[in-house]
């Protein structure tokens, strides 16, 4: 089966970026979703189809997909931004794979 | 506005068996294809179940196939998850989620989640 696989944690000071990877094999060739769930929360889309972005969320998430990995990145992060995210993708055989999820620490 | 609100969830023995709903509103429900996740306490986001808007099309994952139903009823705009042969492992928040309409989509809006908790 699909594996994806992401950094347990990322940390980053406020004002600074953060990127998020999601790494599989020839990800490139897939669709990738990406998730923010804060503690207590269901999860949130916050980027789909590798880069776009559904309306509410901040021009400041933004991601990108080519070869074995998928990035999810948060331009001029603010505490608020501190949450689990998490990347998702389609297999092939119409099954559904998460990412084991990536905590994101703001310093 | 779109809501998803799940409900049945509780505390079940070992080998036993519970009926997860989840309540649709704020769209039309016979369009979209359904999905169960579930996250078990302090772990990440694991895919349980799918199916399509006329429940043409069934999906599972490997860790619950054959124990676990997903089906629906358009007509009460409802899902549902059939458990059954519990295991401990199977103890998580299970969240209904919809799919966009677009293929290999995503999910665009999920419920608050119900406990299930699966212990002797």
């Amino acid at each position: 089966s699909y594996v994806l696989t992401q950094p347990p944690s990322v940390s980053v000071a406020p004002g600074k970026t953060a990127r998020i990877t999601c790494g599989g094999n020839n990800i490139g060739s897939k669709s990738v979703h990406w998730y923010q769930q804060k503690p207590g929360q269901a999860p949130v889309l916050v980027i789909y189809y590798d880069s776009d972005r559904p309306s509410g969320i901040p021009e400041r998430f933004s991601g990108s997909n080519s070869g074995n990995t998928a990035t999810l990145t948060i331009s001029r992060v603010e505490a608020g931004d501190e949450a689990d995210y998490y990347c998702q993708v389609w297999d092939s055989s119409s099954v559904v794979v998460f990412g084991g999820g990536t905590k994101l620490t703001v310093l | 506005e779109v809501q998803l609100v799940e409900s049945g969830g509780g505390l079940v023995k070992p080998g036993g068996s519970l009926r997860l709903s989840c309540a649709a509103s704020g769209f039309t429900f016979s369009s979209y294809s359904m999905n169960w996740v579930r996250q078990a306490p302090g772990k990440g986001l694991e895919w349980v179940s799918s199916i399509s808007s006329s429940s043409s099309y069934i999906y599972y994952a490997d860790s619950v196939k054959g124990r676990f139903t997903i089906s629906r009823d358009n007509a009460k705009n409802s899902l549902y998850l059939q458990m059954n042969s519990l295991r401990a492992e199977d103890t998580a928040v299970y969240y209904c989620a919809r799919e966009t309409l677009s293929g290999r989509a995503p999910f665009d809006y999920w419920g608050q989640g119900t406990l299930v908790t699966v212990s002797s």
